[in-house]
């Protein structure tokens, strides 16, 4: 199956400044990329998403890009803030499949410090 | 993601007893999960079902049983051969043509005692 690797497992940054988390996969075929934020306690909440068929992605000060060709895509979040201090999950797609299942990396702690 | 709706949110199981968590949606979404976190694991998939009367297992199924009896429904079974079943339990759920995005319920919390 696929193996999805994430990086760094905790992330600390001062407010204002930018985190990045990168993750990898296996499967060459895997088409669809999301990316979960968790609050301490609660359920994971889809922040945002990108296909096969995009670079990069942006919402607000939330953007993802993806290398197919070396099979990473990362999460940049600017101008941090306290409140985006949560665990962050990474996933990719089951080999190409619309209804398939979806692969985690292990998650990355970020902390924004005040 | 209010759709998803898991019960009990906090349960307690003596060692030896079968517990069974609910999960119910109402969002018609197709697909139905179920994920084991543990604390640095992340999320592991136990079962998953893409249609009624059918499933799969996860990564980590042993010990643990499911039902798709009916569409909204996919409740799981801790067995008492699960050896280590203290943890949080996500259910999830996707909608065909989103593809591959899920939703999760707010979880349940299961203690061995």
């Amino acid at each position: 199956g696929e193996n999805v690797e994430q990086h760094p497992s905790t992330l600390s940054v001062q407010e204002g400044d930018s985190a990045v988390i990168k993750c990898t996969y296996s499967d060459s075929a895997s088409n669809y990329f999301p990316w979960y934020k968790q609050e301490l306690g609660k359920r994971p909440q889809l922040i945002i998403d990108i296909r096969s068929n995009v670079g990069e992605k942006k919402d607000q000060r939330i953007a993802v890009t993806l290398n197919k060709t070396a099979k990473h895509f990362s999460l940049h979040i600017t101008e941090t803030q306290p409140e985006d201090s949560a665990v962050y999950f990474c996933a990719a797609s089951e080999k190409g499949s619309t209804l398939g299942r979806l692969y985690f990396g292990r998650g990355t702690q970020l902390t924004v410090w005040p | 993601d209010g759709g998803i709706t898991q019960s009990p949110k906090y349960l307690f199981r003596k060692e030896g007893q079968n517990v069974t968590l609910s999960c119910e949606q109402n969002l018609n979404h197709d697909a139905m999960y179920w994920y084991r976190q543990d604390p640095g694991q992340g999320l592991r998939l136990i079962y998953y079902s893409q249609i009624v009367n059918d499933f799969q297992k996860g990564d980590i199924a042993e010990g643990y049983s499911v039902s798709r009896e009916k569409k909204e429904s996919f409740p799981l079974t801790v067995t008492s051969a699960q050896k280590n079943p203290t943890a949080f339990y996500l259910c999830a759920s996707s909608f065909r043509s989103s593809g591959n995005t899920i939703y999760f319920g707010e979880g349940s919390w299961l203690t061995v005692v």
